[in-house]
């Protein structure tokens, strides 16, 4: 079973800086078959990347996506008010295996 | 505009068995390209696949192994909706639970708004 270590748990930035999230999975992914989400409370997760690194439908290009081996990271480029919420990556195919999250809060 | 809409009861005793529907609307649950999941998510375990299930000719269900003994997913295609039955449910159960598509076996582009169960005498 493959999984998914998110890092860090908590991100304090302010509105304007940079978000550097990571998800580093326990053995290859394969296939890219990795997805990144946002969640707001009291809300379902929303899709903002999937396949690695192509953004999904409706989301900002502020949001960018990478992987390199076992390693993939979820940048957000300049933080907004709404961009304030917990992050997930997932892995998908065969079973879906989800990261344990990312807060980012406002500092 | 394509929507999941789920329905079930928000308390269930110990012991019993946690049912719960999503409704469909804007696609169908026999579907070639679509899977049909469960989800769920507490404090204790994070977010938690529990299952599909999915048409491709005929019917499939894949099921998480640390569930797989007490869960049913099936789909009813007369009502365009499928359900989760958990049985023997215990307050380690208790959780939001939402229902999900996938295309493909591939991301879940499509969420419910979810259902928060509590397991409580």
């Amino acid at each position: 079973e493959i999984v998914l270590t998110q890092s860090p748990g908590t991100l304090s930035l302010s509105p304007g800086e940079r978000a550097t999230l990571s998800c580093r999975a326990s053995q290859s992914v394969g296939g890219s078959y990795l997805a990144w989400y946002q969640q707001k409370p009291g809300q379902a997760p929303r899709l903002l990347i999937y396949g690695a690194s192509n953004r999904a439908t409706g989301i900002p290009d502020r949001f960018s996506a990478s992987e390199s081996g076992t390693d993939f990271t979820l940048t957000i480029s300049r933080l907004e008010a709404e961009d304030f919420a917990v992050y997930y990556c997932l892995r998908y195919g065969g079973s879906p295996t989800f990261g344990g999250g990312t807060k980012v809060e406002i500092k | 505009q394509i929507q999941l809409q789920q329905s079930g009861p928000g308390l269930v005793k110990p012991s019993q068995t946690l049912s719960l529907t999503c409704a469909i609307s804007g696609d169908t649950v026999s579907s070639n390209s679509a899977a049909w999941n469960w989800i769920r998510q507490s404090p204790s375990r994070g977010l938690e696949w529990l299952g599909r299930t999915y048409y491709r000719s005929k019917w499939y269900t894949d099921y998480a192994v640390s569930i797989s003994s007490r869960i049913t997913i099936y789909p009813d295609t007369s009502k365009n909706q499928f359900s989760l039955q958990l049985n023997s449910v215990t307050p380690d159960d208790t959780a939001m639970y939402y229902c999900a598509r996938d295309r493909w076996l591939s991301h879940f582009d499509l969420w419910g708004r979810g259902t928060l169960v509590t397991v409580s005498s």
